[in-house]
Parts: structure tokens; sequence; C-alpha cells
């Protein structure tokens, strides 16, 4: 079955930018869409890009002069990178197979 | 940005009962929304897709409907197994926005 695994670092100084990488199985990232959600107490469920099966990435505008995202096709790997974070960045990060699949989710906490 | 607005924020409820969660948006669309159930520690768990096609391994106890603006979640008959917080999200218009949850407790 199609499982994603969300892999980084889960403590991000402030200013700095936060990495996480999705690792995919049982599915090629070449087709479907493929994307990054994070969860907040304050701020709930936020979807924070995606990519069409063409590749390209789109963003959410309130994310986008922070964000970038990639893949890595041979790895089946797809990436986050969100710059000059701030405390209000800490969330549990998902990445997902367009809505169904879910991976289990990484928590990222800002914090000198 | 498409808002969506769910009521009530909790729920009180007891096993067996019917009861119907509410999903709001700020623009009317035709039927791009889904619903998630998610349980602590877990993600969110697809139930309902183009607000009323049941996710594979849904129990029929599950149904959605709405278009426009106003759409619902039924759950027929709770179980112990549905407490939970249910969300609506939208995937009409980009960003797909989710709503901000509605909290089934046991009664």
């Amino acid at each position: 079955q199609v499982q994603l695994h969300e892999s980084g670092p889960g403590l991000v100084k402030p200013s700095e930018t936060l990495s996480l990488t999705c690792t995919v199985s049982g599915a090629s990232i070449n087709s479907d869409y493929w994307g990054w959600v994070r969860q907040t107490a304050g701020e709930g469920l936020e979807w924070i890009g995606r990519f069409v099966p063409s590749g390209s990435a789109v963003y959410n505008p309130s994310l986008k002069t922070r964000v970038a995202m990639s893949r890595d096709t041979s790895k089946n790997q797809f990436s986050l990178k969100l710059n000059s974070v701030t405390a209000s960045d800490t969330a549990l990060y998902f990445c997902v197979r367009d809505l169904n699949i879910w991976g289990r989710g990484t928590m990222v906490t800002v914090s000198s | 940005e498409m808002v969506m607005t769910q009521s009530p924020g909790t729920l009180s409820v007891s096993p067996g009962e019917r009861v119907t969660l509410s999903c709001r948006a700020s623009q009317g669309f035709s039927t791009n929304l889904a619903w998630f159930q998610q349980k602590p520690g877990q993600p969110p768990s697809l139930l309902v897709y183009d607000a009323s096609a049941r996710a594979s391994g849904v129990p029929a106890r599950f149904s959605g409907s709405g278009s426009g603006t106003d759409f619902t979640l039924t759950i027929s008959s709770l179980q112990s197994e549905d407490f939970a917080v249910y969300y609506c999200q939208q995937y009409n218009n980009w960003p797909y926005t989710f709503g901000q949850g509605t909290k089934l407790e046991i009664k």
C-alpha cells in the first residue's frame, strides 16, 4: 500500500530554514498530486503547497515568499523548505497524496 | 481565500445517536468538498469526497451532502470509535482550506 514518511529536524532556530523530506513507497510521485499540510493548535490545518502531475508546485499565498518545494523522482521523495521561520511556524507537518493518503506527521518546533 | 466555517465547535452526544455536522463556505462552489476524521495522535483520515462520495472502507453510517455554500456530514448511529474531530476541506479554489473542526465528545 502507499506509505508516506516525513523526516527532518524537530527543532529549528528562529530566522533559520525548516527542511523536511517526504519519502514515498508504494506509488510514484510522477503521478497524482503530492503536497504538504501543517497543523497547529491555533490555526488548525493549513495547506502549504502541492505538486501537480507535471511537477510544478503551487504554494499557499500566505507562505509563498518563504516556501520552496522540490522533488527527487529517482529517490521517490519530495521536500519542503520554509525560510525565515518564527514561533508561528511551530506545527505538525504532514506530507500527503491528494486527499486520501497522509504521512503520520513530524513535529517541528521553532525555538532558540 | 475561501473561509470554511464549521458548526458546532463541540458536540456532546451519546452512542447510538444520529448527528449532523455543518460546514459553510464563504463562497459558493459545486461539490469539491471533503470530510476528514482525526483521532488523537493520528493524521486526518478521509471520510467523504466530492461532498457525498464515501472513501474506500468508510462505513455506510457516514454520509455527506450539500453543494454551493452549505454542506453536512451525517453519522446515522454513533459508535464509540466515532468520537473524534471532524474537518471539512474545500478543494475548489487554491489554496485549499479547512474548517476549524467539530469535536464529537461522549455525553
